[in-house]
């Protein structure tokens, strides 16, 4: 099956600054590719996704960058504020399993003020 | 659509009792989650259904543990005795088959086992 390592597990920047968090994935059958953002006491909200034959996607302060060949993806955070504190996960679908996603463990970002 | 409904949103119960959690998914959605989240294991799948049909169990620790989906719009997890290491927050989510696999998940159940 499917495994996604994703690193690193805590990350602290200040605010204004940018954040990079970098998952793998060893299935080169997986074709979709989201992150997820999770608050203190809610469930994970969806916050960007990339597609397999997409190599970045941007969306304002939020990028994604997937290289195939490496079966590496990254998410980039620019201009970080306080309300970008929260825990962040990777997840990559199973081709051969649709609806399911493996998740990364999480990465617990704190930007400070 | 008021999004993936959980209830209850806390739960404590005394070792070997019954829980059951119970999910309603967003309407139209043909998959459903439950993952079960922890300091020590993260977010892990348990089990998920396919048009109210189980496809993949293999997360379902024990047999203590079962789910149901008697319709489209209603699911129970159930975990029967319960123990303390079942201590945890647990999610249901669902997601349509067509535009991707973005998961819709609920607010979660904060289950508390003395």
């Amino acid at each position: 099956g499917e495994n996604v390592e994703q690193h690193p597990s805590t990350l602290s920047v200040q605010e204004g600054d940018s954040a990079v968090i970098k998952c793998t994935y060893s299935d080169s059958a997986s074709n979709y590719f989201p992150w997820y953002k999770q608050e203190l006491g809610k469930g994970p909200q969806l916050i960007i996704d990339i597609r397999s034959n997409v190599g970045e996607k941007k969306d304002q302060r939020i990028a994604v960058t997937l290289n195939k060949t490496a079966k590496h993806f990254s998410l980039h955070i620019t201009e970080t504020q306080p309300e970008d504190s929260a825990v962040y996960f990777c997840a990559a679908s199973e081709g051969t399993n649709a609806g399911k996603s493996t998740f990364g463990d999480g990465t617990t970002l704190t930007v400070k003020p | 659509d008021a999004g993936v409904i959980q209830s209850p949103r806390h739960e404590v119960t005394e070792m070997g009792q019954e829980v059951t959690l119970r999910c309603k998914p967003i309407s139209g959605h043909d998959y459903l989650f439950w993952y079960r989240q922890t300091m020590m294991r993260g977010l892990e799948l348990l089990i998920y259904f396919n048009n109210n049909v189980p496809i993949d169990d293999s997360g379902m620790p024990e047999d203590r543990f079962s789910a149901k989906m008697p319709n489209a719009s209603f699911s129970t997890l159930k975990i029967q005795p319960s123990e303390p290491r079942d201590s945890a927050v647990y999610f249901c989510a669902s997601s349509q088959v067509a535009g991707g696999n973005e998961q819709f998940f609920g607010p979660g159940t904060r289950l508390t086992v003395l």
